[in-house]
């Protein structure tokens, strides 16, 4: 198993641009979050995923943020007009559905910096 | 209202000596849970322990345990002897029930220096 993976790994964009990260899953996860983290602060729950349905959102997540899991795998997270508050690091992860308390599976994350 | 309070921004240490990372949470659910992730250098968060709210028992794994006190709502974790490659962002969080333990809250983290 290549556990969590998350592509770009960096982006750097000018403000005001459209950005898309993608989350591929341990394969046999059917739970997935997104996360925000800032520099020196813990990561922030953004959304999460059973299967295909987004179940919950995060107050943070502005109108320019949507999410998708289509077919219950990989998951995307676009962000629309960028500002510069939204540079952080995205991370996302996974679980077990049956282990619902348990561990999250990180990825490395995507950077993103909006200039 | 901040759910975890790790007050601790940045602690270093010589090598070999004992280090305690503290964690105060704070939550209505009687019923929660309890985390500690390691973050290294390269990013990825890594899964520690997780503790359950009925579960006070205080938890040894090698180098590493847990003092878990509801009485002062604190999760404390100490690394015995520190390794040069303890070194990392520490993060303490807690998962409730209310959120059907979907919904992970964050500490902002302690940094631990550990120098040879």
């Amino acid at each position: 198993d290549t556990g969590v993976s998350q592509n770009p790994r960096h982006k750097i964009t000018k403000r005001g641009q459209n950005v898309t990260f993608r989350c591929d899953p341990i394969s046999e996860h059917n739970r997935l979050y997104w996360y925000r983290q800032t520099l020196g602060q813990g990561p922030e729950f953004l959304t999460y995923f059973q299967n295909e349905a987004q179940l919950e959102k995060s107050r943070l997540l502005s109108d320019r943020f949507s999410a998708e899991r289509p077919k219950g795998s990989f998951s995307t997270l676009e962000i629309q007009r960028t500002e510069q508050g939204d540079s952080a690091m995205y991370l996302c992860a996974s679980s077990y559905a049956s282990q619902s308390t348990g561990e999250l599976f990180f990825g490395e994350g995507s950077r993103l910096t909006v200039l | 209202a901040q759910k975890v309070t790790q007050a601790q921004t940045e602690i270093s240490v010589v090598e070999k000596e004992d280090v305690t990372l503290d964690c105060v949470y704070e939550t209505r659910d009687t019923t929660y849970y309890l985390f500690w992730y390691k973050q290294p250098p390269s990013g990825e968060l890594v899964f520690l322990i997780r503790r359950n709210s009925f579960d006070e028992q205080n938890e040894i794994s090698g180098r590493y345990s847990w003092n878990f006190q509801k009485s002062t709502s604190s999760f404390n974790f100490t690394i015995t002897a520190s390794q040069v490659v303890d070194s990392a962002v520490y993060f303490c969080a807690l998962s409730e029930a209310e959120d059907n333990f979907n919904k992970f809250y964050f500490g902002s983290g302690t940094k631990l220096n550990v120098k040879p």
